[in-house]
């Protein structure tokens, strides 16, 4: 069964200071993997997705990378405005094969 | 204005009652979706649908039932609802283009579903 397990479940950052969360998972026939950010009260907002393991992408303080059993999302001097929830979400070969997993709540103190 | 919007945003009900979630997207997307989202559990489906004349169970559509009254529009019921459907809803849409390939998925801002 395809599985996907992020960690850690909660993450507490100083502003500036750098980490990663982690997106484990297993499915047969990777089509795509997907990062959402989620703020309180709100739905899933698209960040990034990845096809194939070595893939990278980049977006301001964001940068996501793929491989065969793992995705990152390293966060780079990190301000407050980052604290949210993210939400890591792999895709394999059937229509309805979209699991998402649990998420990592990452708070920034100032 | 918001491109998938959700009413209502918050619903307080009780045990028995019959309700409807309703999802409007403005994307021009043929693929709309129903999800729920517990704490500690992530976002499950319940049902997708992939045109007007298609509509699918997802992993959890025990309870649930919908309706695509239109491209634009795909609407969840809860026939006699129970308190552990108590959770977040999110509707979502996308797009696989001409390639067929993976899709992103764009969601709505939620419905806050309370059963008494």
């Amino acid at each position: 069964e395809d599985q996907v397990t992020q960690s850690p479940e909660a993450l507490r950052l100083q502003e500036g200071e750098s980490s990663s969360l982690n997106c484990s998972y297993t499915v047969s026939g990777l089509r795509g993997l997907f990062w959402y950010r989620q703020d309180p009260g709100k739905g899933p907002e698209f960040l990034f997705t990845l096809y194939s393991a070595g893939e990278e992408k980049e977006k301001e303080r964001l940068k996501a990378t793929l491989t065969k059993k793992e995705s990152f999302l390293h966060i780079t001097a990190p301000k407050p405005e980052d604290s949210a929830t993210y939400l890591c979400a792999v895709q394999g070969p059937r229509n309805n094969d979209m699991r998402f997993g649990a998420g990592t709540r990452l708070t920034v103190k100032p | 204005d918001a491109d998938v919007t959700q009413t209502p945003r918050n619903r307080i009900t009780k045990t028995g009652k019959r309700i409807m979630l309703e999802c409007s997207q403005t994307k021009g997307h043929d693929r709309m979706y129903w999800y729920r989202q517990d704490p500690g559990l992530g976002l499950r489906l319940i049902y997708y649908s992939f045109d007007v004349k298609d509509i699918n169970k997802g992993e959890i559509s025990d309870g649930y039932s919908v309706s695509r009254q239109a491209q634009a529009k795909f609407s969840l019921s809860l026939e006699s609802a129970i308190p552990n459907q108590t959770a977040l809803y999110f509707c979502a849409t996308s797009d696989p283009g001409t390639s067929g390939a993976t899709d992103t998925q764009y969601f709505g801002p939620g419905t806050r579903l309370t059963v008494l």
